[in-house]
């Protein structure tokens, strides 16, 4: 079974710009989340799509958006890059059950100069 | 919202010694507990859980205990071997969100 797969893995962006980053689950899985990860604040939520809906946001501005298919390929979205964007954009997949395992990609890292 | 804290942020310990990695949690409400760890250059993997009825879980070398009352959770590894070197995240699930903590750095000294 292929596991979790995030394109792009390296990107370099300019401040103001917007970047998407897509997310492919193990198949039969059909909740999404996404996380930003930077060196010391760990693994911060950004939010979770299940059937396309987005059922949990944690605090991050609007600058960030996701969407999620029919086929529960996600994307995210970040509008209007900033510095502070810089970092490891981790996707997960898992199951129906919210206490299910998290099954992350290898993530997708951007630079923002 | 729920907020995770975990200490230490970075943990040395000679092969063979045990590490011990502790979190607090706030919402009384999260009932689920998993820990994932993450080699140098590659994606967090779960390691261990325990749900919140349950005082202790183990599996061969690492072990979770969980007190609910003081709504703090650790996780234990015996024996530590090179392999361990990792960082290690603890998290506890409010509502469908996991908040993570901010991680651990385990080094294991040969």
């Amino acid at each position: 079974k292929a596991g979790v797969t995030q394109t792009p893995r390296y990107l370099i962006k300019t401040r103001g710009q917007q970047v998407t980053l897509s997310c492919s689950p193990i198949s039969g899985h059909r909740s999404v989340s996404w996380y930003q990860q930077t060196p010391g604040q760990g693994l911060q939520f950004l939010f979770e799509y299940f059937s396309e809906t987005q059922r949990n946001k944690g605090n991050f501005p609007g600058r960030f958006s996701g969407r999620q298919f029919s086929n529960s390929r996600s994307e995210m979205n970040v509008s209007t890059l900033e510095l502070g964007d810089s970092a490891l954009y981790l996707c997960a997949s898992r199951q129906q059950s919210p206490s299910g395992e998290l099954f992350f990609g290898e993530g997708s890292r951007l630079t923002v100069l | 919202g729920e907020n995770v804290e975990q200490h230490p942020s970075t943990l040395s310990v000679q092969e063979g010694d045990s590490a011990v990695i502790k979190c607090t949690y706030s919402d009384s409400a999260s009932n689920y507990f998993p820990w994932y760890k993450q080699e140098l250059g590659k994606r967090p993997q779960l390691i261990i859980d325990i749900r919140s009825n349950v005082g202790e879980k183990k599996d061969q070398r690492i072990a979770v205990t969980l007190n609910k009352t003081a709504k703090h959770f650790s996780l234990h590894i015996t024996e530590t071997q090179p392999e361990d070197s990792a960082v290690y995240f603890c998290a506890a699930k409010d509502d469908y969100k996991l908040s993570f903590g901010a991680g651990t750095t385990v080094t294991v000294r040969a």
